[in-house]
């Protein structure tokens, strides 16, 4: 089956520098990859996805690039601003597949 | 849009009594509903996976008998948590596959429900 693992488990980063979180999977069938932020308390919210037919996507600061021969693709997010501080999960599946998570990145933005 | 509620937010129960979780699409419908626990500081653990008008399916080491699902509707799948005891205190969370979706893969979550059993 599917294995994610997700690195580092806890960055801490200066406001206004980047962050970068990075995901390797297991199962060359997976072929969806999507990003989710969950604040203390609150369920996991979508912030960026990104299917396998793509090599990147972007959204505003935030960006996640795909390489589908090395099996890893990653979180990048410019400009932090103390809100982006959260944990952050990455997730892996096949089509109509259940989602298998990474163990999770806790940002800190420092002010 | 995709917007998932799930109701309550935070329950005390007492030991050996049952708690139901409610979880609603607000504005997809969604054949596939999802219900993971999270313990603090770690991951999202997939409990089961409730399909609408068919039977729950559980992971591997779920009881079926204590995490009782059903997805009666394609906005509504309920977790009722029988006889509930201190070691189910979590965080439990719902998600919801749009059924309706570009890619069709896609789910939303829920905002979870903390559990507290004493």
């Amino acid at each position: 089956g599917e294995n994610v693992e997700q690195h580092p488990s806890t960055l801490s980063v200066q406001e206004g520098d980047s962050a970068v979180i990075k995901c390797t999977y297991s199962d060359s069938a997976s072929n969806y990859f999507p990003w989710y932020k969950q604040e203390l308390g609150k369920g996991p919210q979508l912030i960026i996805d990104i299917r396998s037919n793509v090599g990147e996507k972007k959204d505003q600061r935030i960006a996640v690039t795909l390489n589908k021969t090395a099996k890893h693709f990653s979180l990048h997010i410019t400009e932090t601003q103390p809100e982006d501080s959260a944990v952050y999960f990455c997730a892996a599946c096949n089509y109509g597949q259940n989602f298998v998570f990474g163990p999770g990145t806790r940002l800190s933005v420092l002010p | 849009g995709a917007v998932v509620s799930q109701h309550p937010s935070w329950v005390i129960c007492k030991s050996g009594t049952s708690v139901k979780i409610e979880c609603r699409s607000l504005d997809f419908q969604a054949t596939t509903m999802f219900w993971y626990r999270q313990f603090p500081k770690q991951s999202l653990m997939l409990m089961a996976t409730s399909n609408e008008g068919s039977k729950a399916t559980y992971e591997q080491g779920v009881e079926k008998d204590k995490f009782l699902i059903n997805h009666a509707s394609l906005t509504l799948s309920t977790l009722t948590v029988t006889s509930a005891h201190p070691e189910d205190s979590s965080f439990y969370i719902c998600s919801a596959r749009d059924s309706g979706g570009l890619g069709g893969s896609e789910q939303y979550f829920g905002p979870g429900t903390r559990l507290t059993v004493t």
